[in-house]
């Protein structure tokens, strides 16, 4: 089973700084099938960036992705305070799933 | 596009079973390929298994091998996922998500709570 860490756990910024999120795998990951979610309080999660740096539908280009191999990235460029939330990982390989821990994003 | 609706919230009796279900619409055919998702509280995603209608397979998570069983009806678009030999801790929010490599969309989530 390939195995996601994310870090930091937490983090907190404030409006306008720039937020790195990083996803760092156990074993390769194709780029295809690394996904990124944000999750709100008592909401299920929202698909943010699939392929690894592309953007789902809605998402505003604030929210950027990279990466290959075993190490990806979610970025935000300028935090806005709606991005308050827990930002997942996630990878497909042989049928099945795995999300990294989450990492949660505070604004100050 | 598709959405989910999932089943109500359940109490459950330790040791018993819980089955949920996730009806979809809006799909352009009546096949949705669909994953489980549990979230106990204040904790993070973990993957149960996936039900695939192309292919008409089910693919479990190890930590879950033997205690769930995914299964699909294709004339209401609903799919199942039923948990036995339900501890404490399997007390958690369940999603169903669409897709193959990723979830989109979600269902809103249904609470199961275990307790004596």
């Amino acid at each position: 089973e390939i195995v996601l860490t994310q870090s930091p756990g937490n983090l907190s910024l404030s409006p306008g700084e720039r937020a790195t999120l990083s996803c760092r795998a156990s074993q390769f990951v194709s780029s295809s099938y690394l996904t990124w979610y944000q999750q709100k309080p008592g909401q299920a999660p929202r698909l943010l960036i699939y392929g690894a740096s592309t953007r789902a539908t809605g998402i505003p280009d604030r929210f950027s992705g990279s990466g290959s191999g075993t190490d990806f990235t979610l970025t935000i460029s300028r935090l806005e305070p709606e991005d308050s939330a827990v930002y997942y990982c996630q990878q497909y390989s042989r049928s099945s799933w795995t999300f990294g821990q989450g990492t949660k994003v505070e604004i100050k | 596009q598709v959405q989910l609706v999932q089943s109500g919230a359940e109490v459950k009796k330790p040791g018993s079973s819980v089955k949920v279900s996730c009806k979809a619409s809006g799909g352009t055919s009546n096949k949705y390929v669909i994953s489980w998702v549990r979230q106990a509280p204040g904790q993070g995603l973990e993957w149960m298994g996936v039900f695939n209608p192309f292919f008409n397979t089910a693919n479990y998570a190890q930590n879950f091998q033997g205690r769930v069983t995914i299964t699909t009806d294709e004339s209401t678009s609903t799919t199942f996922m039923e948990l036995s030999g339900l501890k404490s801790d399997d007390t958690a929010v369940y999603f169903c998500a669409e897709g193959t490599s990723l979830g989109d969309p979600w269902g809103p989530g249904t609470l199961v709570t275990v307790s004596s």
